[in-house]
């Protein structure tokens, strides 16, 4: 059965540091989403994917994140300048329409 | 925005025995409530689903049953094992109708089974 998977697993990073998430969709899936989750809370919405451009992003989504989708299988999650209450799960999820399957993750630590 | 409230929040039952988890949702318009199983560490995976247009659906010992009056819906798992024993999330679209189908999440309930 096909999954959404993340590279990479756990990423360390410094204050102020750049960092590249990366996740493979379903193939013939059509909208891409990235959450969070910080440690022993509930997921959270970042931003959502189709056709090419953001659909929808919330309130934490600001100016430090972005998003794209360079070639035809891969999804990013840029954080330009990260900061220490970055650090989370993220994970990014796909769907055809309204079923969404997630991938396994990327740990985040911003030390 | 949708807002989701999930109750409770932690849950221990006896091996056996039933769990019931319950969720209510603000948004009218919302037709799409899925449910998400998450162990320590991993992925939230989806477990079973409901939209708006039956009341009931059932998958082996699970079963999610949706009342649109009230705005609830509520996860029934029977026959409890060990291996139930995870966090679950309710979650409801974030913007129903939009064309777009991002999920605002519950805050989720810690299931313990006790062997």
């Amino acid at each position: 059965e096909p999954e959404v998977t993340q590279t990479p697993s756990h990423q360390v990073t410094q204050m102020g540091q750049e960092v590249i998430l990366r996740c493979v969709p379903i193939s013939n899936h059509l909208y891409f989403y990235w959450y969070r989750q910080i440690l022993g809370q509930k997921v959270e919405f970042l931003v959502s994917f189709y056709n090419n451009e953001i659909s929808e992003k919330s309130e934490i989504f600001d100016d430090q994140f972005s998003v794209e989708r360079p070639d035809g299988s891969n999804f990013t999650l840029k954080i330009r300048s990260t900061k220490l209450e970055d650090s989370a799960m993220y994970f990014c999820a796909s769907s055809e329409l309204d079923t969404q399957y997630f991938g396994p993750g990327t740990r985040l630590t911003v030390l | 925005g949708e807002n989701v409230e999930q109750h409770p929040s932690t849950l221990s039952v006896q091996e056996g025995d039933s769990a019931v988890i319950k969720c209510t949702y603000s948004d009218s318009a919302s037709n799409y409530f899925p449910w998400y199983k998450q162990e320590l560490g991993k992925r939230p995976q989806l477990i079973i689903d409901i939209r708006s247009n039956v009341g009931e659906k059932k998958d082996q010992r699970i079963a999610v049953t949706l009342n649109k009056t009230a705005k609830h819906f509520s996860l029934h798992i029977t026959e409890t094992q060990p291996e139930d024993s995870a966090v679950y999330f309710c979650a409801a679209p974030s913007s129903p109708g939009a064309g777009s189908y991002q999920l605002t999440f519950g805050k989720g309930t810690k299931l313990s089974v006790i062997p």
